[in-house]
């Protein structure tokens, strides 16, 4: 499949555990990079590859990947993680890069 | 640190070419993808297409027959030209920097332009 599907909109509570996944046939050749992106900004990678953080980014975030379906993970979720999240590939066969359709999440 | 710097017009008249150059300071281009990715009002992101210093060029299967990207490395550029326009194309308009990890394999971009807004109306 040449699509990354993410649910539209999530919400957690502050402090609690949410996870955002993202689902498509991609992801069985290549892991999944999140990314976040806050109104008015560029999108900023936050996980890649196996649970990979850039510099800077808090370990509150974490990745994870079973099958077809990829994982972004904040334990311990803060006001300032309210933002879109989008998951990214790359098709395997035709080297496409692929991106889900974003979740919102919202921070209770 | 490697920065990216969209410039172009902010407003393209439908049926007109929309032409686009990012800049690469403070780093190499070798060895990269450089892609460029839209996003229209209020929805999410598209990958138009990638290159890679080498020459290796995908588009988005939706967009191939009205696009083209070239990558200079002697300007350090990455240009795109979308042909043929209507409102559809308007958008946010990023360029970023892409690489390939092998163990496990994953693409992803670690560099992002702030992005341009283009407008297409008469």
């Amino acid at each position: 499949s040449s699509e990354l599907t993410q649910d539209p909109t999530v919400s957690v509570a502050l402090g609690q555990t949410v996870r955002i996944t993202c689902q498509g046939g991609s992801l069985r050749s290549y892991y999944a990079s999140w990314y976040q992106q806050k109104p008015g900004q560029a999108p900023l990678l936050v996980i890649y590859g196996k649970n990979r953080r850039p510099s800077g980014i808090p370990d509150r975030f974490s990745g994870s990947t079973s099958g077809n379906t990829a994982s972004l993970t904040i334990t311990g979720a803060q006001a300032e993680d309210e933002a879109d999240y989008y998951c990214n590939s790359r098709d395997g066969s035709s080297n496409h890069i692929l991106f889900g359709g974003g979740t919102k999440l919202t921070v209770l | 640190q490697v920065q990216l710097q969209e410039s172009g017009p902010g407003l393209v008249k439908p049926s007109e070419t929309l032409s686009l150059t990012c800049t690469v300071s403070g780093g190499s281009i070798s060895g990269y993808y450089w892609s460029w990715i839209r996003q229209p009002p209020g929805k999410g992101l598209e990958c138009i297409g990638h290159v890679s210093n080498s020459g290796d060029i995908h588009y988005n299967p939706s967009l191939m027959s009205r696009v083209s990207i070239s990558l200079d490395t002697s300007k350090k550029q990455l240009s795109l030209k979308v042909n043929s326009v209507t409102a559809a194309d308007t958008a946010v308009y990023y360029c970023a920097r892409g690489e390939v990890a092998i163990h496990p394999l994953t693409y992803y971009m670690d560099v992002w332009g702030k992005g341009t807004t283009v407008t297409v109306s008469s």
